[in-house]
């Protein structure tokens, strides 16, 4: 298995542009859940999904963020506009049933001037 | 929201040495995870132990969980300057994996 796939790996925009991060998770896996890293805040949870339907959203900051997952193969996570605080490492994690091993992808690193 | 803690923040060692750190956490839990992370990479699970579980090993690695006090320990035994990196600690809350601040790890050849 290719493991949990992101892309872009990279992604550098201007404020107030529109930023679609992309994860393929692991075939099989019925949780997907999307993450942020930054040194301040350390790893957040956005948001997870079960079985393509999203049970958790409290930690999306704001309106401005969206996720949706429309198949098992596939998901997106949506900063419309962004700003710079928004500069992060962004991670999508799958895994086989809720509170199970995670496996991460190797993440979006945003970067928003 | 975070649930378990760390400690120490970071800890600097010498290749061959023994490493520990320790992870508190607030409530009950099904199981707890250790992760590593080595810096610009993605989380990597190391190993899990359940609730009903005192010790496991694997490789080096060995945990250690007391439900009583909620905490668990990760030693790394023999370390290795590859060893470097953060770890962190996970606790499950329903469906999801809470994780901490981590530690972050330093093995000088």
């Amino acid at each position: 298995d290719a493991g949990v796939i992101q892309s872009p790996r990279h992604e550098v925009t201007e404020m107030g542009q529109e930023v679609t991060l992309r994860c393929k998770p692991i075939s099989g896996h019925d949780y997907l859940f999307w993450y942020r890293q930054t040194m301040m805040r350390g790893l957040e949870l956005l948001i997870y999904f079960n079985n393509n339907v999203p049970i958790d959203d409290s930690g999306m900051p704001e309106d401005r963020f969206s996720a949706k997952m429309p198949n098992a193969s596939f998901s997106t996570l949506k900063i419309q506009p962004s700003e710079p605080r928004d500069s992060a490492v962004y991670f999508c994690a799958s895994s086989l049933g809720g509170g199970e091993t995670q496996y991460f992808g190797p993440g979006t690193r945003l970067l928003v001037l | 929201s975070q649930q378990g803690e760390e400690d120490p923040q970071a800890l600097s060692i010498q290749e061959g040495e023994n490493a520990t750190m320790n992870c508190s956490y607030k409530t009950s839990i099904n199981n707890l995870q250790w992760y590593r992370q080595n810096s610009g990479r993605g989380l990597v699970h190391l190993i899990l132990i359940r609730s009903n579980e005192r010790e496991k090993h694997s490789g080096r690695l060995r945990v250690t969980l007391d439900t009583s006090k909620k905490s668990s320990s990760l030693l790394i035994t023999a370390s290795r300057a590859a060893d470097t990196a953060s770890y962190f600690c996970a606790t499950d809350a329903r469906h999801d994996m809470r994780f901490g601040a981590g530690t972050r790890l330093t093995v000088k050849p």
